[in-house]
């Protein structure tokens, strides 16, 4: 059961455009949600996080949006650079939950083309 | 420098010979967790610990165990090694913050393959 899904496993845009991800989820006491970036032969690093009372928050060229009555989050990035290019996962958590553990997405892999 | 690191960062072994994955933090951290990723699967949770002595199962437990015997260390253990445990292993830390959530650290990954 995928409680959290990124339906495009992979997305490609030219330099300078935006780049949108897409995470949905299926567990409404999810009430925090985060964006992590991962290059290949190292760990995630964090990104972007947004509590459910928010449904924008915003840093830099990195902006979360949540619908939270459409379970659906998306992450821009404008303008998209080729540094950008890296799988990006989208996690959620519920903090009442035992744990406060996070449920990680599928990811998807982002090329920004020069 | 802050970091989460792992040993070995890549292993081959045989099914059924025991191996131990090491993760240590200098956070100063109270929880930390283990994840694998999979093609597909995206990262799921393995085990998770509160603080020292304290740990719990999460998604996917099976075939697995923790101990959470200093706060810094949290090594995985795998008995009795199978093939569908290939797979690429990550330890995370982070600090438990006022919602219960907080940004989570990631050592850079060890690489499994069970032969």
């Amino acid at each position: 059961d995928q409680q959290v899904k990124q339906n495009s496993p992979s997305l490609s845009v030219q330099e300078g455009r935006i780049s949108i991800l897409n995470c949905d989820y299926t567990n409404s006491m999810f009430d925090y949600f985060l964006w992590y970036k991962k290059y290949p032969a190292e760990g995630p690093t964090f990104l972007i996080s947004i509590s459910s009372i928010k449904d924008k928050n915003e840093d830099g060229r990195f902006t979360v949006f949540l619908n939270k009555s459409a379970k659906h989050l998306s992450l821009h990035i404008v303008p998209s650079q080729p540094g950008d290019s890296a799988v990006y996962f989208c996690a959620a958590s519920a903090a009442a939950a035992s744990g406060s553990r996070l449920t990680f997405g599928e990811g998807t892999q982002l090329t920004v083309n020069p | 420098e802050a970091q989460v690191t792992q040993n070995p960062r890549y292993l081959i072994t045989v099914t059924g010979k025991k191996l131990t994955v090491t993760c240590s933090q200098n956070m100063n951290h109270e929880y930390m967790s283990w994840y694998r990723q999979d093609p597909g699967l995206g990262l799921r949770q393995i085990y998770y610990s509160m603080n020292v002595e304290v740990t719990d199962k999460g998604d996917v437990p099976e075939g697995y165990k923790v101990s959470r015997k200093e706060k810094r260390n949290f090594p995985l253990i795998l008995e009795s090694p199978s093939p569908n445990q290939t797979s690429l292993y990550f330890c995370a830390s982070r600090v438990t913050g006022t919602s219960g959530v907080g940004e989570q650290f990631f050592g850079p990954g060890t690489r499994l393959t069970v032969l």
